[in-house]
């Protein structure tokens, strides 16, 4: 069964700083990988995709990499800045049972402070 | 953003009643799931569906059903709502290729 862990639980940073988050799995033969972004009381938002053939992805001050032999991937936050603050999730995909099953660890609870 | 919505947001409901939770997207996904996440936990799949009238059990074991009779449509249903049923419900859709996931607001369940 896939597992997925997330170092660190809690990070708190004053703002400016870049941030390595770390996603691990138990399970290499993935489909594909996402961060989400969920804010207190809210729902997901997708971040990145990194699809099982690729190495990273980027969008403006996040880039994600991934490295499917030894389960791990890191999102990196360049600059970052008090609206960063959240609870940031790593998601990867497996093939089940004929169908593709994501499994999420719980997540890295930022604080950017001023 | 996405187009993706579920109603209620909050619900407060005597053990024994029945509920749907409601879920539906416009974007003409055809795969749709249902999580539950507790707080600080991760999200556990209870169900999901890859078109009309496909739908099957996730990894965590749950009491509810869901039904998909309309492409944009995937409710869920608890029949006898516990207290153990109190939780957050996270709705999510995705495109068949693309597997990107999108996700709505969630609905907080309070069961006394």
């Amino acid at each position: 069964k896939q597992e997925v862990t997330q170092i660190p639980a809690a990070l708190s940073v004053p703002e400016g700083e870049n941030l390595v988050l770390n996603c691990s799995f138990t399970d290499s033969a993935i489909y594909n990988l996402q961060w989400f972004r969920q804010d207190p009381g809210k729902g997901l938002t997708s971040l990145l995709l990194i699809q099982s053939s690729q190495r990273e992805q980027t969008s403006g001050r996040l880039n994600a990499s991934l490295d499917k032999s030894s389960g791990r991937s890191t999102l990196y936050i360049a600059a970052s800045q008090p609206g960063d603050s959240a609870t940031y999730l790593c998601a990867v995909s497996l093939l089940s049972g004929g169908s593709y099953i994501p499994t999420f660890g719980r997540g890295t609870s930022l604080i950017v402070h001023p | 953003e996405a187009d993706i919505y579920q109603t209620p947001r909050y619900l407060v409901i005597g053990t024994g009643k029945k509920i749907t939770l409601e879920c539906s997207q416009t974007m003409g996904h055809d795969k749709m799931y249902w999580y539950q996440q507790d707080p600080g936990m991760e999200l556990h799949l209870i169900h999901y569906s890859y078109g009309v009238n496909s739908t099957e059990k996730g990894d965590l074991s749950s009491e509810s059903t869901v039904s998909r009779i309309r492409t944009e449509h995937f409710p869920l249903t608890l029949e006898s709502a516990r207290p153990s049923h109190t939780s957050q419900y996270l709705c999510a859709s995705s495109e068949a290729h693309q597997e990107t996931q999108y996700f709505g607001p969630g609905t907080r369940l309070l069961v006394l």
